[in-house]
């Protein structure tokens, strides 16, 4: 099984609102990362858990909150945002860090009103 | 100068040439190199990874990599429609446990 899934598929949600965003890999693949892409843009990282504790934060704002509850499973959390912040959100998982192999989810479009 | 620049594109071949598509890339000690493709609307696929100077075949894909040029590049041979795609070039930086991506070369293939 070389499928990652996330959930939803579509995401609306109002400046006041808080979401979660959920991913889920059954590879046995210690690295999760969450990733934002802009309309005609590449995926920008945004997190990465290696071995379920975070191991990089490219600085990204607090409203924007990561969870690995375990190594098959990653949240993002979501309050307070902005409508710049609506975007694809991808979620991607790789064997180990520091490997660019890496499987991506079919994504969340989140749309900030 | 971008870490990892591309072509934008887009790069428009006919059905059944070979499509070229080029990276350069800054960081000099870049390992690993990989080619992801991305349909209209849908997430990247990985489809091709480079480690070693010299070429990479894989089916209709051939990776070819350049150390000392700092140049990664991916033919596709037989070109298809449905290999009208965005291609983003990735490199792992040497430092900073971070895949790199270029903005994307769009390829449009046409019948």
């Amino acid at each position: 099984d070389t499928e990652v899934t996330q959930t939803p598929k579509h995401l609306v949600m109002g400046m006041t609102n808080k979401k979660s965003l959920k991913c889920e890999q059954h590879m046995g693949h210690r690295a999760m990362y969450w990733y934002k892409q802009k309309a005609k843009k590449p995926p920008e990282l945004m997190f990465v858990y290696s071995y379920e504790k975070l191991s990089i934060n490219e600085s990204v704002p607090s409203r924007f909150s990561p969870e690995c509850p375990n190594s098959s499973l990653l949240n993002l959390h979501l309050h307070a945002l902005q409508p710049e912040d609506s975007a694809l959100y991808l979620c991607a998982s790789s064997e180990g860090l520091l490997n660019g192999e890496q499987y991506f989810g079919p994504g969340t479009r989140l749309t900030v009103t | 100068q971008k870490e990892v620049e591309q072509n934008s594109g887009p790069l428009s071949v006919p059905e059944g040439a070979i499509a070229s598509l080029n990276c350069t890339y800054s960081d000099r000690g870049s390992q690993s190199f990989f080619w992801y493709r991305q349909y209209s609307g849908k997430s990247p696929e990985l489809i091709m990874f480079i480690y070693s100077n010299g070429d990479k075949e894989d089916g209709r894909f051939t990776a070819q990599l350049n150390k000392a040029s700092q140049y990664v590049s991916l033919l596709i041979r037989d070109s298809q429609p449905s290999d009208s795609a965005t291609y983003l070039c990735a490199v792992e930086r040497e430092y900073g446990n971070k895949l790199v991506f270029g903005a994307g070369t769009i390829l449009r293939v046409k019948s």
